[in-house]
C-alpha cells in the first residue's frame, strides 16, 4: 500500500515570494492534517480536514497561507507571500477516523528554507 | 487537552531495553495514550496505543498504571536503527485533541 506522497521533499525559496506544498494521502482515509515542525521540536498542527471539510484550523496563520482539499482527497498549502520564520518542515498525514482509533500515517515532509 | 511531560533525552546500548515514561496528570477519562517515532528527515510513525493496563505489539509495550497518570513506552532489546526521537500523545480519538505533540524524548543507542 502506497504511503503519504508529498511533493517537493525541499524547497529553496527568498521571502515574500509564493510557495505550494501538494499532498496525496492514503487512498480511502477521509481525514488529512498539515503540520509545521521546526527544528528540534515537535510537529505542530496547522489544519485538519474531514473530506473535504477544513474542521480544525485555528492554528493557521491565515493572513499569509491557506490549504484547500478538492474532492476530499489531495491537498495544497500555500504560504503567500513567505516570510523567513516560515522556513520549517511541513508534514502531511492521513487518517481513516471512526469511533475507534485514530493512527495517522504521515508523509516524509517538505523541507522549506527561505532566505 | 492534557499536557504532556517526557525526559528531553536518554542514552541506550545495543541489546538493552528501554523504558521511556510519560507524564499525563490531567489525563481525562475518554482520553487515549499514544506513542509515535520519528527518525530524521521523515514524518512520525505510530508506534503503539492503549487506554488502560498493558499494550504489546511486534515493536514495544505500553505500560498504563491503574490512575493513568503516567505511561511507560518499553522498547526491547534496542538496536542502533532505534536511536529517533519518540512523541507520547495524549487524547481523545474523535476530539482532535491528540494532535498535539510535545518535545519528545531522543533516545541515542550506541553500540
Amino acid at each position: 500500500e502506497a504511503g503519504v506522497v508529498q511533493s517537493p521533499r525541499y524547497k529553496i525559496i527568498e521571502k515574500k515570494q509564493p510557495v505550494a506544498f501538494w499532498c496525496n494521502p492514503i487512498s480511502g482515509h477521509n481525514t488529512l492534517y498539515w503540520y509545521r515542525q521546526n527544528l528540534g521540536q515537535g510537529p505542530e498542527l496547522l489544519i485538519r480536514y474531514e473530506n473535504e471539510e477544513a474542521v480544525d484550523d485555528s492554528q493557521l496563520p491565515k493572513d499569509r497561507f491557506s490549504a484547500e482539499r478538492l474532492k476530499g482527497v489531495d491537498s495544497t498549502l500555500k504560504i503567500q507571500p513567505a516570510e523567513l520564520g516560515d522556513s520549517a518542515v511541513y508534514l502531511c498525514a492521513s487518517s481513516f477516523r471512526d469511533y475507534g482509533t485514530d493512527t495517522q500515517y504521515f508523509g516524509p515532509g517538505t523541507r522549506l528554507t527561505v532566505l | 487537552l492534557a499536557k504532556t511531560t517526557q525526559p528531553i533525552s536518554m542514552d541506550s546500548y545495543e541489546g538493552q531495553e528501554v523504558n521511556i515514561t510519560c507524564s499525563h496528570n490531567n489525563i481525562a477519562t475518554n482520553d487515549y495514550i499514544t506513542w509515535y517515532q520519528q527518525f530524521p528527515s521523515q514524518g512520525p510513525r505510530f508506534i503503539i496505543q492503549g487506554y488502560k493496563t498493558k499494550v504489546t505489539n511486534e515493536v514495544a509495550s505500553l505500560f498504563i498504571p491503574a490512575d493513568r497518570k503516567s505511561s511507560t513506552l518499553s522498547l526491547p532489546r534496542v538496536s542502533l536503527s532505534d536511536t529517533a526521537v519518540y512523541y507520547c500523545l495524549v487524547g481523545e480519538n474523535n476530539a482532535g485533541n491528540m494532535l498535539t505533540f510535545g518535545g519528545g524524548t531522543r533516545l541515542m543507542v550506541k553500540p
